[in-house]
Parts: C-alpha cells; sequence; structure tokens
C-alpha cells in the first residue's frame, strides 16, 4: 500500500466510448502523474502536475485529457481512444515536482506510484 | 536528460548477492541516481537514491563511483520475492521529469 490508490483496477471500452480514470493520493503531496506503460516498453511519462498546475505535457494526443481539481486528486478522461492506447495506466505522486536544489541538501522528491488500470480499447 | 544503460536480463538463485550496474554517461552535475522496483501489473516502488559514493538502506546498497558514469545496486541475499524488473534513472534538475528506460528483469530462482 503505497498511498496511491487508482479506479477502476481494469478497464475495457470502445473506440468511441468516453471514459474517465481516477487517481487518489492519501499522503499530502503536491504533485502528481500520468504514466503510460504499454507491452514490452518502458514507461512514458505523459502529464505532470504541480501544485495543481499542468507543467508538463509530454506530447500527449488531445484524446487523453488529464483534470486534476485538488492536490489529492487527478483524472484521465478519454474518448475516443485507439486499440494502440491500451496499456497499464499508472499515477504517481510525490511531495513537489520541483527538485530539492542544491545536491548537498538532498536528493529528489520520490515517486509513489499507484496499482495502475489496466485499459483495454477494443 | 542522461540516458540510462542497464542488462535487459539476469538469473540468480536465493541466497546470493546481486549487483545491477547502470551506465549514465551523460550525468549531469546536478542529476541524482534513483533506482525502483517493478512486479508484473503493479506500479514501480522506490528502493534507493544517491549522489555520490555509497548508500545503504535496509533494501539495497547503492555504489557510485567518483566519475558518477555509473551505479551498481546490490541486493544482499536475494529471494524468490525479488523476481522483478529494476530500473536505474537520473533524474533531471528542476521540474521532476523522471525518464524510465527498459530496466533490468532479474529472475531468482530456487
Amino acid at each position: 500500500e503505497t498511498g496511491v490508490t487508482q479506479t477502476p483496477r481494469h478497464l475495457v471500452m470502445g473506440m468511441t466510448n468516453k471514459k474517465s480514470l481516477k487517481c487518489e493520493q492519501h499522503l499530502g503531496h503536491n504533485a502528481m502523474y500520468w504514466y503510460k506503460q504499454s507491452a514490452k516498453k518502458p514507461l512514458e511519462l505523459m502529464f505532470v502536475y504541480n501544485f495543481k498546475e499542468q507543467t508538463e505535457n509530454n506530447s500527449v494526443p488531445s484524446r487523453f485529457s488529464p483534470e486534476c481539481p485538488n492536490s489529492s486528486h487527478l483524472f484521465l478522461h478519454l474518448h475516443t481512444l485507439q486499440p494502440e492506447d491500451s496499456a497499464l495506466y499508472l499515477c504517481a505522486s510525490s511531495p513537489s515536482a520541483r527538485t530539492l536544489g542544491r545536491p548537498e541538501w538532498g536528493g529528489l522528491y520520490t515517486q509513489y506510484f499507484g496499482p495502475g488500470t489496466r485499459l483495454t480499447v477494443l | 536528460l542522461a540516458k540510462t544503460t542497464q542488462p535487459i536480463s539476469m538469473d540468480s538463485y536465493e541466497g546470493q548477492e546481486v549487483n545491477i550496474t547502470c551506465s549514465h554517461n551523460n550525468i549531469a552535475t546536478n542529476d541524482y541516481i534513483t533506482w525502483y522496483q517493478q512486479f508484473p501489473s503493479q506500479g514501480p516502488r522506490f528502493i534507493i537514491q544517491g549522489y555520490k559514493t555509497k548508500v545503504t538502506n535496509e533494501v539495497a546498497s547503492l555504489f557510485i563511483p567518483a566519475d558518477r558514469k555509473s551505479s551498481t545496486l546490490s541486493l544482499p541475499r536475494v529471494s524468490l520475492s525479488d523476481t522483478a524488473v529494476y530500473y536505474c534513472l537520473v533524474g533531471e534538475t528542476g521540474f521532476q521529469k523522471l525518464v524510465f528506460g527498459t530496466g533490468t528483469r532479474l529472475l531468482v530462482s530456487p
């Protein structure tokens, strides 16, 4: 149990459906992330939110729409997906999306990952 | 972004020490080295992080030479439950943007 929950854990949808993935963190963190992990491919960072502001959009297609209403919740709205979008979608959180600064002050804030949502697009 | 290179897979037996080496020749001055562990259908889990020399926690040790162009994750006395994919990441300064490589798939056998 990492303190980051994701729902649903499994989702099957057609290409014309609209669905949403939900992520909630109970760690008091201020940064949240969406990652995509396709079969046999590395994790890909999709979006970063820091203090509810989107700070990173890693060239993600517009059929994926993130929403961060507060620092504890993150959504990924899905519409008109393609079969190649089938993957494990992971949410993560960290105290901040910024590093701590000078190396001697400490390291990067650790990211805590949720269990993921296994998405299948038919 | 500093790119990392690590072996695709490794095999070991229970009770052995496992060392996984990662190369990161283009690491920047303010970059940290972080290792994550991932089990199938789960999110990655933080193992250890370091900047230079040696770091040890209850799970693993991380050895970083003076030039910081590589690092070695050491898992003492592995068990079957250590079978997983291990990722070496080099953190970007400024806004945190972790870049995961393909990782090292460790298989621990009885």
